[in-house]
């Protein structure tokens, strides 16, 4: 079974400067997909980014980057000049590449915190 | 496009009760998914539907049953509730690539908050 571990239960970060989120992850399968998910008070999860672990590149997504290192099995998640909007909950996931389907497996989340 | 919408978005239950919770996934999309999240648990996977079939099942009691319909729109069941079943009840959909049988990103519905009293 796959296991995702968040170790910061929370964060902060002023405003305008820059916060990487950690997560580390247990497979023993070659191919999935990595997520990370920010739920907002209003607690509708929301998609930040994806990575498909074939991919070596890091992906990308505006101000949102992130870190991944597939032999350490590390998916950090870099926030760059961060606005008051980004506080919110974040949640790293895993999904299988190999089996069907669209179970994801979550890390216990991090709150973070954004002080004007 | 609309997204998902899950009903109720809230629900109160007396203990041994038992409770129908609703989803409509993005229109096309074929994989419905739920998912419990409590603060002690955290976000936990119930099971998932697709194309009116169970494909996939997390590690939950029998109590919590589900199904999907022909429009894709799934109904989740929990009988007998018990306090702690008290969560926010996610559901997911996506869209399934039939060149790969591979599904895209989940997105998510704002949830139905299921208090047992």
């Amino acid at each position: 079974a796959q296991t995702v571990t968040q170790s910061q239960p929370e964060m902060s970060v002023q405003e305008a400067e820059t916060v990487t989120l950690s997560c580390t992850y247990d497979t023993s399968e070659s191919d999935y997909y990595l997520f990370w998910y920010k739920q907002p008070p209003s607690r509708q999860m929301i998609l930040v980014i994806r990575q498909e672990a074939y991919k070596q590149q890091n992906a990308t997504e505006n101000r949102f980057s992130v870190n991944f290192q597939k032999a350490a099995k590390s998916f950090s998640l870099k926030i760059s000049d961060s606005q008051l909007g980004d506080a919110a909950m974040y949640f790293c996931a895993y999904r299988s590449a190999v089996r069907a389907g669209n179970m994801l497996t979550f890390g216990g989340g991090t709150r973070l915190m954004v002080k004007p | 496009k609309a997204g998902v919408t899950q009903t109720p978005r809230y629900l109160i239950k007396t203990r041994g009760q038992q409770v129908t919770l609703s989803c409509s996934p993005i229109s096309g999309h074929r994989s419905v998914s739920w998912y419990q999240q409590t603060p002690g648990q955290g976000l936990q996977f119930l099971f998932e539907y697709f194309s009116e079939t169970q494909r996939n099942k997390g590690n939950f009691p029998g109590r919590f049953s589900g199904r999907q319909f022909s429009n894709s729109r799934s109904e989740m069941n929990v009988s007998t509730l018990e306090l702690g079943d008290s969560a926010l009840y996610l559901c997911a959909s996506s869209l399934t690539s039939l060149r790969t049988a591979m599904n895209t990103e989940a997105f998510f519905g704002q949830g139905t908050r299921l208090t047992v009293v």
